[in-house]
């Protein structure tokens, strides 16, 4: 299967502890976009890559909170100092610029929940 | 800013029902329009679109018009069966800088069929 993956699909924490959400976008995909969905509501969006370079960042997106995409490929998004506002669900997607709308393919997301 | 308003769940219907479920929105500008739908454990996945005014979208028995005036997108399907079981979310895009596009969801209509 050549899909969006992540890793790891659930991560229990305790308040105050870091973490760090991996997102393996389809192949040739040079487009990744982490969103976060809350319990009870739609995605929102946090991010957005293209290749390596981050373009945009939400005002959602804190100081504790950043995302890198080192080569063009993979990327992570690490939490500092987690709250327990922070449980949710982190949705990664991937798309490609050459496609006709770019359309986003979604991956199974990582539930976090922030004891 | 960018909204999307959809109907609140959950909603329950018996198999061959029809099935309406309705989506507005708030935007600047003409967006493009979006039905995705989350399977139990599984990501979310485009299920149709379409891009500009009066445009239809259709996949798999569900269809959609693209409505400026009323600004509505509401999701329709004639004869729903118990796979159609999902959350389903209506979404808009906005292009982003580099040319890629930010997702805003609603907060998603969960349907149930029975047989």
């Amino acid at each position: 299967d050549t899909g969006v993956s992540q890793d790891p699909r659930h991560k229990i924490t305790k308040r105050g502890q870091n973490v760090t959400f991996r997102c393996d976008p389809i192949s040739e995909h040079n487009r990744l976009y982490w969103y976060r969905q809350t319990l009870g509501q739609g995605p929102e969006f946090l991010t957005y890559f293209q290749n390596e370079a981050q373009l945009e960042k939400s005002r959602l997106l804190s100081d504790r909170f950043s995302a890198e995409r080192p080569k063009g490929s993979f990327s992570t998004l690490e939490i500092q100092r987690t709250e327990q506002g922070d449980s949710a669900m982190y949705l990664c997607a991937s798309s490609l610029s050459a496609a006709s709308y770019n359309e986003q393919f979604f991956g199974p997301g990582t539930r976090l929940t922030v004891l | 800013g960018n909204s999307v308003t959809q109907m609140e769940g959950p909603v329950t219907l018996s198999e061959e029902a029809f099935l309406t479920i309705n989506c507005t929105y708030t935007a600047t500008g003409y967006p493009s329009l979006f039905w995705y739908v989350q399977y139990p454990g599984e990501g979310l996945q485009l299920l149709l679109k379409a891009t500009k005014a009066d445009d239809k979208g259709s996949n798999k028995g569900f269809e959609a018009t693209y409505r400026k005036e009323t600004t509505s997108f509401h999701l329709e399907k004639g004869s729903v069966q118990v796979s159609d079981s999902a959350v389903y979310f209506c979404a808009l895009s906005e292009r982003l800088t580099g040319g890629g596009n930010k997702l805003t969801f609603g907060t998603g209509t969960q349907l149930k069929v029975e047989l």
